[in-house]
């Protein structure tokens, strides 16, 4: 069964850097989409990155671009979020999320079908 | 960037009711709406996707529309279960957003 696992949160100082690591297991790594989708405190969702299935496009939410990266490693079924210069605002659960390969559904299926289970950042001096 | 716009933010129901949530995009999103619901502590769950495909293992109680830029989510017979947070999605542009969130009470 698909299975995503959110790890690397934690408490950081502002203007400090920290990486957090989503596990995937259960699917082919290398054909999905993957998401970064965030929730600070008692707020709504917050979309903050995508990166393509091979890993050659992505995008960012305002917000972060700039001090994000999203990455992947195919060899260790593993997404990246890279945050540095970090603020106060981003303080939040971080959740990784994917994409359904479209192929499997005719294309329409734009979504994020499966999500781990988040991992807190707490920014804070 | 393309604003959805759900109402109501907060809506009281009893267990039974037939009740609706509207997602409004501010621009043509075509039919790129997802539908998710996420209860405290947890992770969203896929509930609808192309703003009227039921996710599979999705109860058929629920069931999602679109008149232009407007959407609906409809639970045709609330459980004790769909006590939660909805929120709609857009995919039909980067950055991707979402709804600002819908919490279902109890009443």
């Amino acid at each position: 069964q698909v299975q995503l696992v959110d790890s690397g949160g934690g408490v950081v100082q502002p203007g400090r850097a920290l990486r957090l690591s989503c596990a995937a297991s259960g699917f082919t790594f290398g054909t999905n989409a993957m998401h970064w989708v965030r929730q600070a405190p008692g707020k709504g969702l917050e979309w903050v990155a995508v990166i393509s299935y091979d890993g050659s496009i992505e995008y960012y939410a305002d917000s972060v671009k700039g001090r994000f990266t999203i990455s992947r490693d195919k060899s260790k079924n593993t997404l990246y979020l890279q945050m540095n210069s970090l603020s106060t605002e981003d303080t939040a659960v971080y959740y990784c999320a994917r994409s359904p390969d479209l192929a499997s559904c005719g294309g329409d299926c734009y979504s994020l079908d499966y999500w781990g289970q988040g991992t807190l950042v707490t920014v804070s001096s | 960037d393309i604003q959805l716009t759900q109402s109501p933010s907060f809506l009281s129901a009893s267990v039974g009711d037939r009740v609706t949530i509207t997602c409004r995009a501010s621009q043509g999103i075509s039919s790129y709406l997802a539908w998710y619901q996420q209860k405290p502590g947890k992770a969203p769950k896929l509930l609808i996707y192309a703003a009227s495909t039921l996710q599979s293992g999705v109860p058929s109680r629920f069931s999602g529309s679109r008149s232009g830029t407007e959407f609906t989510l409809t639970i045709s017979s609330l459980q004790p279960e769909d006590f939660a947070t909805y929120y709609c999605q857009q995919l039909n542009s980067y950055p991707i957003t979402f709804g600002q969130g819908t919490r279902l009470e109890i009443k």
